[in-house]
């Protein structure tokens, strides 16, 4: 069964610092992996996918992930945080019934605090 | 585009009653997923529909929950009778479907239920 984590309920780092959100998966198969944003009382919002190809993916706002396969991570990085990044990052797989699929399991998400 | 609507944005209930939530999806989607939220359980999947079809619905809790999708712009999440335990941000997101753009979804501002 596909599954994700995120070793880090919170993550702190000061502006200007770079900073990096962690995720390790679970899969079958191939991964497809995302990393998706929620800001205070909002929905989450898509920032970036693997699906294959380059293991260095770029996002929205300046954030990419990093694929790693031999440690089966999917870190999420930014070289310089902003204080607006502050939000609950949560990372997600694409559940593989065997056919095409759209399901999404997330994981239970990472608290980023950017301190000015 | 306007993006995923849900209605009621709010909604405080007493046990026992009926709750209604509704979305409607953006226009060319495909495939409309209903996800729960709570501190204590995180982001949970209720039903996923592909094509107006309910195609996993193995996330609903119990027979209480019923969800719907009479057309490609509408749908339904009923709980009957609600009970203080539902209390929670119910998401609603559509998707383009499978292919390129597969696992990336859209989510609406959330319904935050509260039941009494």
């Amino acid at each position: 069964a596909q599954s994700v984590a995120q070793p880090e309920d919170q993550v702190n780092v000061a502006e200007g610092n770079p900073l990096t959100v962690k995720c390790t998966y679970s899969v079958s198969g191939n991964p497809y992996l995302f990393w998706y944003v929620q800001y205070p009382n909002r929905g989450l919002q898509f920032l970036l996918k693997y699906i294959t190809g380059d293991n260095l993916v770029k996002g929205s706002y300046g954030f990419e992930a990093e694929f790693n396969k031999s440690q089966t991570s999917f870190h999420l990085k930014k070289p310089s945080a902003l204080v607006s990044d502050s939000a609950l990052y949560f990372c997600a797989v694409r559940v593989d019934y065997g056919g095409a699929t759209n399901k999404l399991i997330f994981g239970t998400g990472t608290l980023l605090a950017v301190q000015p | 585009d306007a993006g995923v609507i849900q209605s009621p944005r709010h909604e405080v209930t007493e046990m026992g009653q009926e709750v209604t939530l509704r979305c409607k999806p953006i226009s060319g989607h495909n495939s409309l997923f209903w996800y729960r939220q709570t501190m204590m359980r995180g982001l949970e999947l209720l039903i996923y529909f592909n094509n107006n079809v309910p195609i996993d619905d193995s996330g609903m809790p119990e027979d209480r929950f019923s969800a719907k999708m009479p057309n490609a712009s509408f749908s339904t999440l009923k709980i009957q009778p609600s009970e203080p335990r539902d209390s929670a941000v119910y998401f609603c997101a559509s998707s383009p479907g499978t292919g390129g753009r597969a696992g990336e979804l859209f989510f609406g501002e959330g319904s935050r239920l509260t039941v009494l």
